[in-house]
């Protein structure tokens, strides 16, 4: 049974760097693409990118100019940074595997982490 | 970028009812692709439909999908005490994939 996992610290200042980690057990990380999702307080769910066991990336726009994505399919994590955070970037950020549908794209996410809350605050 | 508008935005129900969520995409989405979550706080969200209409693996048959194009619906039938939670859809047929806002199922 797959398992996800975020971690990270739950404080972040405003202008700094948000770090996100995801350790995944159960399963092979190298066949499916890894998202990252996040819901601030009271508002919807956001995608935020994915990344593939190969390190192929693809990012949402709105948030493309801030955001990079890793993976290290030896220790089975996958990483996100997200720089010169502000208040709007408070969520509560999930990771999620991203099923491929027959297309080839990423389709749906199955199973999720619990999430980690991260507040931007000085 | 699709949007994906759902309604009601909550829903009050009881035990044993039937709840009918709705989730409109603002095009109409490629290959019917639109998932299902159920989410309860403190939770993983959980995965329930994908494709429209497939029921994700151990998911029980009061959860069905349908629907296609523009407009989609989530059926639970008979209400459960496990089953109030948030619901949102979901459209991955076109980047950037897109949620919707959630409809809450709550207890009447």
């Amino acid at each position: 049974q797959v398992q996800l996992q975020e971690s990270g610290p739950g404080l972040v200042k405003p202008s700094e760097t948000l770090s996100l980690s995801c350790i995944v057990s159960g399963d092979s990380i190298s066949n499916y693409y890894w998202s990252w999702i996040r819901q601030p307080a009271g508002k919807g769910l956001e995608w935020i990118g994915r990344i593939s066991g190969t390190g192929n990336t693809e990012y949402n726009p709105s948030l493309r100019s801030r955001v990079s994505m890793s993976i290290d399919t030896s220790k089975k994590y996958f990483s996100l940074k997200m720089t010169s955070v502000n208040a709007a970037d408070t969520a509560l950020y999930f990771c999620a595997r991203g099923l491929i549908h027959e297309y080839g794209g990423l389709g749906w996410f199955d199973p999720w982490g619990q999430g980690t809350l991260v507040t931007v605050s000085s | 970028e699709i949007v994906l508008t759902q309604f009601p935005g909550t829903l009050s129900l009881s035990p044993g009812e039937r709840a009918t969520l709705s989730c409109r995409a603002s095009q109409s989405l490629r290959y019917n692709f639109l998932a299902w979550y159920q989410h309860k706080s403190g939770q993983a969200p959980r995965l329930l439909i994908s494709g429209a209409f497939n029921r994700a693996t151990g998911i029980p048959d009061r959860f069905s999908g349908s629907g296609s194009g523009t407009d989609f619906i989530l059926t639970i039938n008979r209400l459960e005490s496990e089953d109030f939670a948030v619901y949102y859809c979901q459209q991955y047929g076109t980047s950037p994939r897109t949620f919707g806002q959630g409809t809450k199922v709550e207890i009447k």
